[in-house]
């Protein structure tokens, strides 16, 4: 099984600060890597497929970099709205996928 | 409209059965892989099942390996979720979800882009 593991599991930062959250993988996943965002009491929204692919959607300030076995999303200048917990989702094995514990942004 | 509605989510006795429904609206139900995704309170995401356009293939997480089935009707565009022996830990939101391909400079990408707004599971005497 492929484990998921993020960095931070929890991060404070301020309207319009540049914040980074970490993936890594206990296998080589190449880029077979989804990035989420939950918001409280919703259900989860797809933000970035194949490791930095943006879905249609999603604004610009949300990027995702990274292959094998580390990964991040950014938030280039965060916004309000983006306050939410984020998870990433390896869908290399085999269609047996796998979460991340998940980052709770929260207002600083 | 693309659209995901769960239904069947309740309180249950400990080894107790359930079955979960997902009605599917607005897109080709049976050209889609879809999936069981779980949270309990509190904590993160955690992928359960999923299902073969045509259900030739099913696969589980581990803890509900033998427990659950997955299985879907592509003629009513519904999936379905049957829990049998659920313990304390199968308590969660159990979401409906759409696995989609999404083909990028040579290969398919496997993501879960279309959720449905949940159903409540409780496991509790």
């Amino acid at each position: 099984d492929i484990q998921m593991t993020q960095s931070p599991s929890s991060l404070s930062a301020s309207v319009g600060d540049r914040v980074t959250i970490t993936c890594r993988a206990s296998h080589n996943i190449r880029d077979f890597l989804n990035w989420y965002q939950q918001k409280q009491g919703k259900a989860p929204k797809l933000l970035i497929y194949g490791a930095s692919i943006l879905q249609s959607g999603v604004p610009s300030r949300f990027s995702g970099g990274g292959s094998g076995t580390e990964f991040t999303l950014t938030i280039s200048s965060l916004q309000p709205e983006d306050f939410a917990t984020y998870y990433c989702q390896q869908s290399h094995s085999s269609l047996m996928y796998s979460f991340g514990q998940g980052t709770n942004l929260e207002i600083k | 409209e693309v659209q995901l509605v769960e239904s069947g989510g309740g309180l249950v006795q400990p080894g107790g059965s359930l079955r979960l429904s997902c009605a599917a609206s607005g897109f080709i139900f049976s050209r889609y892989w879809m999936t069981w995704v779980r949270q309990a309170p509190g904590k993160g995401l955690e992928w359960v099942a999923n299902i073969k356009h045509e259900g030739s293939e099913k696969y589980y997480v581990d803890s509900v390996k033998g427990r659950f089935t997955i299985s879907r009707d592509n003629d009513k565009n519904s999936l379905y979720l049957r829990m049998n022996s659920l313990g304390a830990d199968d308590t969660a939101v159990y979401y409906c979800v759409r696995d989609s391909g999404y083909y990028s400079l040579g290969y398919n990408y496997y993501a879960l882009d279309v959720w449905g707004q949940g159903t409540t599971v409780t496991v509790s005497s």
